[in-house]
């Protein structure tokens, strides 16, 4: 099976602007998560999605936001950029069949930078 | 709320020494307990987990216990090698639904590294 796959890996964007990244979870898992990785914060949520609703939200500004579409696939957007954004996004898929018990699977990441 | 602690880094070892990190945690119902390992420059590798007190999990040499009665996963390797190094995270996660569904919650990170 392919594992989960994030484009881009890197992006550099400037302050004010908007971003859009992108996951593609395992095939037949129905949950994906989102975490922002930073050397300050370490690895926090910030929301997940499954069947395309938003079940649980990360404690992170309103100008974070996520979608998921009916093949599973998540987008998070983040909006009016700030230099504290920088980080690295990683998205997370599991089939969440019990909440709690069943193991998140990473991709690679997505490497943000803001000027 | 629910919290991870694990020990102060970075860790340096020899080839073939012994490996302990610590993670205790803190949870407001019933946890899973993970190790993940990141490599430079990759996403998070799930190394081993444990879904109820007592069990073991174990993977590549390493083994951890969940031990309920002291709140802690601690992760044990016999003989590290230099292929090992890398930042381990500890994490949990909620059986319950609701605010805990798709989320983890980490531990800070610890660096290890391994000379020959």
């Amino acid at each position: 099976k392919a594992g989960v796959t994030q484009t881009p890996r890197y992006l550099i964007k400037t302050r004010g602007q908007q971003v859009t990244l992108s996951c593609s979870p395992i095939s037949g898992h129905r949950s994906v998560s989102w975490y922002q990785q930073t050397p300050g914060q370490g690895l926090q949520f910030l929301f997940e999605y499954f069947s395309e609703t938003q079940r649980n939200k990360g404690n992170f500004p309103g100008r974070f936001s996520g979608r998921q579409f009916s093949n599973s696939r998540s987008e998070m957007n983040v909006s009016t950029l700030e230099l504290g954004d920088s980080a690295l996004y990683l998205c997370a898929s599991s089939s969440e069949v019990r909440a709690g018990t069943d193991t998140q699977y990473f991709g690679p990441g997505t490497r943000l930078t803001v000027l | 709320g629910n919290s991870v602690t694990q020990m102060e880094g970075p860790v340096t070892l020899s080839e073939e020494a012994f490996l302990t990190i610590n993670c205790t945690y803190t949870a407001t119902g019933y946890p899973s307990l993970f190790w993940y390992v990141q490599y430079p420059g990759e996403g998070l590798q799930l190394l081993l987990k444990a879904t109820k007190a007592d069990d073991k999990g174990s993977n590549k040499g390493f083994e951890a216990t969940y031990r309920k009665e002291t709140t802690s996963f601690h992760l044990e390797k016999g003989s590290v090698q230099v292929s090992d190094s890398a930042v381990y995270f500890c994490a949990l996660s909620l059986h319950a639904g609701g605010t805990s569904y798709g989320k983890l919650t980490f531990g800070q990170g610890t660096i290890l590294t391994v000379h020959p």
